[in-house]
Formats: structure tokens, sequence, C-alpha cells
């Protein structure tokens, strides 16, 4: 059985940081791209960042490039999120998904994390 | 405001058929980039309907059918029942943006 399971949501203040962690189990973590997607308070889904299978490439939406970090360790089935300078537009809940690809690119989101939330406040 | 456009509602009575229309432009959907629909209900997680256009994962009822043509997709539920009420999203790639983008979502209601 595929689980994802996110920690390290939190309370945090305009400018402040925050890591998310994202660890797998029930598939081959080492050959597929992982993806966050955070959830605005009663609004839509919105695409963060996605990390290729061996680490090595990553991607970023417009609201968060040169503010937010993604990576991964292979060796311990994991991926993370790094979130610096944090607004209080950022304020979501932060999904971890796995889409079954080596290479990021249109493929579908086949589990979710239960979701971490993180409040920023002015 | 979303790449994908989709209706913010449909409803209809238990055993009607109701379909969702995504609409995106020719850097996605029209770029032959594939759709993928998800259904949410509140609280939790997305859940994958429809992958890669037309396919069900397993266990996926197959009263829920996808489409698509152009610029455009469809996500159909036949058989309207009251557990289907939920949030549903559409997701594909913007050649673009390079990144993933979704829909705003369509609220299904059982009447």
């Amino acid at each position: 059985e595929v689980q994802l399971l996110e920690s390290g949501g939190d309370f945090v203040q305009t400018g402040e940081s925050l890591r998310l962690s994202c660890t797998a189990s029930g598939f081959t973590f080492t050959s597929h791209v992982l993806s966050w997607v955070r959830q605005l308070p009663g609004k839509g889904l919105e695409w963060v960042s996605a990390i290729n299978a061996d680490g090595r490439n990553t991607y970023y939406a417009d609201s968060v490039k040169g503010r937010f970090t993604i990576s991964r360790d292979n060796s311990k089935n994991a991926v993370y999120l790094l979130m610096n300078s944090l607004r209080v537009e950022d304020t979501a809940v932060y999904f971890c998904a796995y889409m079954p690809l080596y290479y990021y690119g249109s493929g579908s989101y086949n589990y979710w994390g239960q979701g971490a939330l993180v409040t920023v406040s002015s | 405001q979303s790449v994908l456009t989709q209706p913010p509602s449909v409803s209809g009575s238990p055993g009607q058929r109701v379909t969702i229309s995504c609409t995106g432009s020719n850097s996605n959907i029209g770029a032959g980039y594939d759709v993928h629909w998800y259904k949410q209900v509140p609280g939790r997680a997305p859940k994958l309907l429809i992958a890669g256009n037309t396919f069900r994962p397993s266990g996926v009822p197959d009263r829920f059918s996808g489409s698509k043509s152009d610029t455009s997709a469809s996500l159909a539920i036949a058989g309207l029942q009251a557990e289907d009420e939920a949030e549903y999203y559409c997701q594909s790639y913007d050649g673009n943006l390079r990144g993933s983008i979704f829909g705003g979502g369509t609220k299904v209601t059982v009447l």
C-alpha cells in the first residue's frame, strides 16, 4: 500500500522559514517524481514544486521560485520543501504527491499524503 | 484565476448523468498534454479518478469516464449517487509555465 506522510506544518510569522518533510512507502521511491501541491483555505489546488527521481532537476511555480527549495533523500524515502521568506499568501495545506514518472512532466498524481497545514501570520 | 476553467458547480438527481468541462488552451490541453481528474471530499486529500484522459485506476467505478478534444476535456458521472458529492478537479501540464496546472474545481451536488 502506497503511503505518503507529511510533517513539519506549523504557525509562523511572515519572513520566517519552515521545512516540510514527506516520507513515503509502498512504491519504488527512487524511480518516481515527487511533488508538492498546496491548497489555500477554501480554495482550489495549486502546484508548488517537483523533483525528478534522481534529484538532479527541480521545478517551481513562479509564485514560490527563489523562496522555496525542494530536495529528496532517496536513502530515506523522503522529500522536503524548505520554505523561506514566507508570506501570508503561502498559508495553505501542503500535500506531498507522487507522479509515476522518472522525469517530471504531464503525468498524474497517483497518490497523495494527508497534508500539512502551514499558517503564516503577519 | 486558474489556467484550466471548470464550472463552479453542477448538480443532478440520483441516477442522472452529469458532465464537468475543463477548458484549457494551446499551451496545455491543446498542445497534447494529458488531462487527469481528481475527487476531493472536504478535509481529505484528492484522489485520482481518471488518468491520461480516459484511464480509470483500479477501484474507480466505471460510472466515471473521461474524454478529451482539442483544448478541452470532460468528466462524466453516470448513475449519480449520493457518495459522488464532492469537489472535482482537472489537471494537466502547461508548456509555457513548465508546470502542472489545475482547474478551479467543480462542486457536484446530488439533489
